[in-house]
């Protein structure tokens, strides 16, 4: 079956060490995405990629940092940088990155940092 | 102002009633509009897109679009207890990215 696989789903860290959150998706899509989402909170846009090699910043990058080496994957790194990580975690992907097409979610990773 | 805003609720509805989830957002210029149904501790699943002014019917949803007063809504008829969750309005921008407004809380009574 298709799908975004994000792994692990539950993660717990200590206080200044980055973290790495994978993210694979099978569906051909182009697109891929990062958002956060905190209790009470919306989905709130990390970074994004169109195609392999590129990336771009969305709206809460800072203390974050992604890969686009293939099409497939797109991990995530929270750095020590970031002040507030522990938050839900969602990988996401569409199938062309112009806004039409709607967006297929991983089931997300759980971070905890202590 | 916000650009996706959503009331967080809960919204109560008895079983069997019709359910009214609204979204305002801020950018004229936004041209796509989903709903994203999230169960707690789940991530996001898409129930409706619409593009254009008017009414869009899936089974029980309906999404509505007023582009002029820019609003959009989503119906669910017949509600089930299984429709409880947290209803995700999200909107795109100009520059193509979905975003997303804090969602509304919708709990059917049984």
């Amino acid at each position: 079956d298709g799908g975004i696989t994000q792994s692990p789903k539950y993660l717990f860290r200590k206080e200044g060490q980055n973290v790495t959150l994978s993210c694979e998706q099978n569906l051909n899509h182009d697109a891929m995405y990062w958002y956060r989402q905190d209790p009470g909170q919306g989905l709130r846009l990390i970074y994004y990629s169109q195609i392999v090699n590129d990336f771009q910043k969305g709206d809460i990058a800072e203390g974050y940092s992604v890969s686009r080496e293939k099409k497939e994957s797109f991990p995530l790194t929270v750095t020590s940088a970031q002040k507030n990580p522990t938050a839900f975690y969602l990988c996401a992907s569409s199938i062309e990155d112009r806004g039409y097409s709607p967006l297929h979610f991983g089931n997300g990773t759980r971070l905890t940092v202590t | 102002q916000k650009e996706v805003e959503q009331n967080s609720g809960p919204l109560s509805v008895p079983e069997g009633a019709i359910a009214s989830l609204n979204c305002t957002y801020s950018d004229r210029g936004s041209q796509s509009f989903f709903w994203y149904r999230q169960y707690s501790g789940k991530s996001p699943e898409l129930i409706m897109f619409i593009y254009s002014n008017g009414d869009k019917e899936d089974g029980r949803f309906t999404a509505q679009l007023n582009k002029a007063s820019q609003y959009v809504s989503l119906l669910i008829r017949d509600s089930q207890p299984s429709d409880s969750a947290t209803y995700l309005c999200a909107v795109t921008r100009v520059e193509d990215k979905i975003i997303f407004g804090k969602g509304t809380r919708l709990h059917i009574l049984p």
